[in-house]
């Protein structure tokens, strides 16, 4: 089993809708947690970190960690064309983060 | 601008010939990673540095080298490159001035790599 288990997509959905988007784990000792976006020919950037279990909002995004059920989510509520991107969960064992482990990423495509 | 520059964007090499990916940030940070992405298998961590003359393997080191001489250049050297080295690649850093982990992994714009 892979540590990091994520659904690549590709995912279509029209603006406005609720997009959610969701990783599995298998290694009990991750702690810290983060969702990267990435466009086309970029890096990843930071969208979102939770640490250990609960919710966390921001703007239109919420990232969901439940650590009993080793299950992360991203959700985007009232999503834009410009959130057409590629999301990857990652995640550490660490607070400095020196050993992350990303998801494979879901691509998103949101119409207008 | 705070920026992780990597260099060049594109680069088609041929079997054996070695090459130097250059990485260089502006944000004073300790940390410095390497990462190749490819398709189906996702971000794989290759290298990383915790400051400068230290450096540590990732999970996919096979065929890199790294150095860090300077704190702000994070070169990636493959000494004899093979055709499954093609990938794209991605340097990050990040600093640990912030208490707990809200500072992010800032990461380059990626070098596509063809090895033929």
């Amino acid at each position: 089993q892979k540590e990091v288990e994520q659904d690549p997509g590709p995912l279509s959905v029209p603006e406005g809708a609720i997009v959610s988007l969701n990783c599995t784990y298998s290694n009990s000792a991750f702690q810290y947690f983060m969702w990267y976006r990435q466009y086309s020919r970029k890096g990843p950037e930071l969208l979102m970190y939770t640490y250990s279990s609960g919710n966390k909002e921001d703007g239109r995004f919420t990232a969901q960690v439940d650590k009993s059920s080793k299950y992360i989510s991203l959700f985007i509520r009232d999503s834009q064309p410009s959130d057409s991107a590629t999301y990857l969960c990652a995640m550490s064992r660490n607070q400095a983060g020196t050993a992350l482990i990303f998801g494979k990423g879901t691509t998103l495509s949101v119409s207008s | 601008e705070a920026q992780v520059t990597q260099n060049p964007r594109y680069l088609i090499t041929v079997t054996g010939k070695k090459l130097t990916v250059t990485c260089s940030q502006n944000m004073n940070h300790e940390y410095m990673s390497w990462y190749r992405q490819d398709p189906g298998l996702g971000l794989r961590q290759i290298y990383y540095s915790m400051n400068v003359e230290v450096t540590d393997k990732g999970d996919v080191p096979e065929g890199y080298k790294v150095s860090r001489k300077e704190k702000r250049n994070f070169p990636l050297i493959l000494e004899s490159p093979s055709p499954n080295q093609t990938s794209l690649y991605f340097c990050a850093s990040r600093g640990f001035d912030s208490p707990g982990y809200n500072s992010p992994l800032h990461f380059g714009n990626g070098t596509r790599l063809t090895v033929t």
